[in-house]
């Protein structure tokens, strides 16, 4: 069965410090893609990163960046220079199937990590 | 460009009444989610539509919930009793056909007493 594993259910950093939030996941598809959504207290979530299986090099958008080491199906999430506005809940999601077959579109979701940015 | 519009952000309700959510997805996007997100959990899928099709509702509890997307646009979300445990956030997302990213709405937060 597909399954996302966030084993940090809490997690501190202090503000312009780097964090990384772990993700592991387990899948017998080939094909797959493995997103990171932030969730503030107001409730969206929001997309931040995307990573396919295929992919060779790591995902980076921003101050995000996606540590995917793929024989140990992990997909970390790395922020760099935390500020105060990246307090929010982070969800680490996995979809399985290629754009176009039937699989296509439904995203399991991690426990989440709520993270806290010090000042 | 407007992002996924949900109404109401916030609804209580006394448990074994009907209650109704409306999600507006982005313009152009075919494909349609409802998640459930119980506290402290990732969300859940519910339902998910092709245009106005209901291709994926294996997860959708169908003796109390219905949904509908009559014109392969906006979609209605229905709960009816309504039970203490059906207290969450339901969340709908779109996305393109078969696009990557699925942009989701604020939620509505569902209170059964």
């Amino acid at each position: 069965a597909q399954k996302i594993t966030q084993t940090q259910p809490g997690m501190f950093v202090q503000e312009k410090e780097a964090v990384t939030l772990d993700c592991t996941y387990d899948t017998s598809d080939q094909s797959y893609g493995l997103f990171w959504y932030k969730q503030p207290s107001s409730g969206e979530m929001i997309f931040l990163i995307y990573q396919g299986s295929y992919d060779e090099q790591n995902a980076t958008e921003g101050r995000y960046s996606l540590n995917f080491q793929k024989a140990r199906k992990s997909a970390n999430l790395v922020i760099s220079a935390s500020q105060l506005g990246d307090s929010a809940m982070y969800f680490c999601a996995m979809r399985e199937g290629r754009s176009g077959s039937s699989n296509t579109g439904k995203l399991i979701f991690g426990q989440g990590t709520t993270l806290q940015v010090k000042p | 460009e407007a992002g996924v519009v949900q109404s109401p952000r916030y609804k209580i309700i006394e448990k074994k009444q009907p209650v109704a959510f409306w999600c507006n997805p982005i313009s152009g996007h075919n494909t349609l989610y409802w998640y459930l997100q119980n506290l402290g959990q990732g969300p859940e899928l519910l339902i998910r539509y092709e245009n106005e099709e209901a291709v994926d509702d294996s997860q959708l509890p169908k003796d109390r919930f219905s949904a509908e997307r009559l014109k392969g646009v906006d979609s209605t979300l229905k709960i009816q009793p309504a039970e203490l445990g059906d207290s969450a956030v339901y969340l709908c997302a779109s996305s393109l056909a078969f696009g990557n990213e699925q942009f989701f709405g604020p939620g509505t937060r569902l209170t059964v007493l």
